[in-house]
């Protein structure tokens, strides 16, 4: 059973910061691994995702790595931003578990001005 | 990328009863998904919609609590029926709009209270 980890719990920050967030995968067979982002009381807006053959994604500020063979993936968020305060969730599909996705139980990131 | 709204946004509800979301996507979808996010956990599938069959349940989760439908490819109804307390989460509905690639977009949300 794919077990998805997110480490850590809560980050708090400065504003203006560079900071990585982990997840961790326990099969290595996923098809690929998707970012989200989650502000209180919303749903999920999905920043990157990654295919299983590729290394990394970017977009603006947030680059996605993927080491599928080490079942990890970070997220790097540059120059950090008040407005980058939420949960950020990272979710793996698995190769032959259809289009289901597996959560995280999620960071928790505050950025403070 | 995909516009999903759901309705209600959110529902206070009384023990035994049942409610039926609704989420409506902007233009045809290949898949529509149905999850729920428990206060303070993360977000677990309960079923895939299917246009036009049954939906297809996880581990945990039955039809009769459960009832989907999809009766086209824009639209689909999660009903939460004979509902408890323990049932008091948010309800999400997500799609999949390109197989090859396999972005999913969720929708806003609904979140429900049982008393």
């Amino acid at each position: 059973k794919q077990e998805v980890t997110q480490i850590p719990a809560a980050l708090s920050v400065p504003e203006g910061e560079n900071l990585v967030l982990n997840c961790s995968f326990t099969d290595s067979a996923i098809y690929n691994l998707q970012w989200f982002r989650q502000d209180p009381g919303k749903g999920l807006t999905s920043l990157l995702l990654i295919q299983s053959s590729q290394r990394e994604q970017t977009s603006g500020r947030l680059n996605a790595s993927l080491d599928k063979s080490s079942g990890r993936s970070t997220l790097y968020i540059a120059a950090s931003q008040p407005g980058d305060s939420a949960t950020y969730l990272c979710a793996v599909r698995h190769e032959t578990s259809g289009s289901r996705l597996t959560f995280g139980e999620g960071t928790q990131l505050t950025v403070n001005p | 990328s995909a516009v999903i709204s759901q309705k209600p946004s959110r529902d206070i509800c009384q023990r035994g009863t049942s409610l039926t979301i609704q989420c409506q996507v902007d233009s045809q979808v290949t898949m529509m998904f149905w999850y729920r996010q428990q206060p303070g956990q993360s977000l677990t599938l309960i079923a895939t919609a299917n246009q036009g069959s049954e939906a297809t349940y996880e581990s945990g989760f039955v039809i009769d609590k459960f009832p989907i439908s999809r009766p086209n490819l824009t639209f689909s109804t999660l009903t939460v029926s004979n509902m408890s307390p323990e049932d008091s989460s948010i309800y999400l509905c997500s799609v999949v709009r390109d197989r090859v690639q396999e972005t999913q977009y969720f929708g806003p949300g609904t979140r429900l209270l049982v008393l």
